[in-house]
């Protein structure tokens, strides 16, 4: 079986300060993780996914997330916040022998000026 | 670009309507699904398919069916819709290997009152 969990569902930054959202995922097998972005009445975009190559993945838009099989984790950070950053944040799982990608319940980002 | 279009974005339906969210995926995906969005609970499954005719239940399937007659097209069907089903309605699809990326479509609002 696998799960997610996001931990905070609301997360506030100042424009230019370090955007550190956090994920910890459990996967019977190895897992194949994934961040994603959903700004005001759209649907989910891809930020990036791990994929059994490097640990530390770099995604567009400046993020970047390192898989810490020790920890079960899989973070997501970015140096310097920008206003445009404010949306709701996923982390989500699959894994080998499933169909299924299980998400978290998500991450609000709010970017003070 | 990938391209997984939602007939319609907002639909208000009476209690006891039957309700139909079209959704049609342009890359050849072989894996389609829908899940539904609500505050504070992320995104849950509600059907998945993995090919023609083929369906599969997801985590919440009670209310709901699905039809999938072309590759390209997957359908949600209400068959009588309730007040608890008011939410947000995403369509996604990828490729059938693990670890592929997961598209979404821009999301159906339905209100039932």
């Amino acid at each position: 079986a696998q799960s997610v969990t996001q931990l905070g569902s609301h997360v506030s930054v100042s424009e230019g300060a370090l955007v550190l959202l956090r994920c910890n995922y459990s996967s019977s097998v190895p897992p194949y993780l994934f961040w994603y972005v959903q700004y005001p009445n759209q649907g989910l975009q891809l930020l990036l996914k791990y994929t059994s190559a490097a640990t530390l993945v770099k995604g567009i838009n400046g993020f970047e997330a390192e898989f810490k099989k020790s920890e079960t984790s899989f973070h997501l950070t970015k140096p310097s916040a920008h206003m445009s950053d404010a949306a709701e944040y996923f982390c989500a799982v699959t894994g080998s022998g499933t169909y299924k990608y299980i998400f978290g319940t998500g991450t609000r980002l709010k970017v003070l000026a | 670009d990938v391209k997984v279009t939602q007939s319609s974005r907002y639909l208000v339906k009476r209690t006891g309507e039957k309700v139909f969210l079209e959704c049609v995926q342009d890359m050849d995906h072989e894996n389609m699904f829908w899940y539904r969005q609500d505050p504070g609970l992320g995104l849950r499954l509600i059907y998945f398919s993995y090919d023609v005719k083929m369906k599969e239940k997801g985590d919440i399937p009670e209310g709901y069916s699905v039809s999938r007659e072309k590759k390209e097209r997957f359908s949600l069907i209400l068959e009588s819709a309730s007040t608890n089903q008011t939410s947000m309605y995403l369509c996604a699809s990828s490729f059938l290997a693990p670890g592929n990326t997961i598209y979404f479509g821009e999301g159906s609002w339905l209100t039932v009152v």
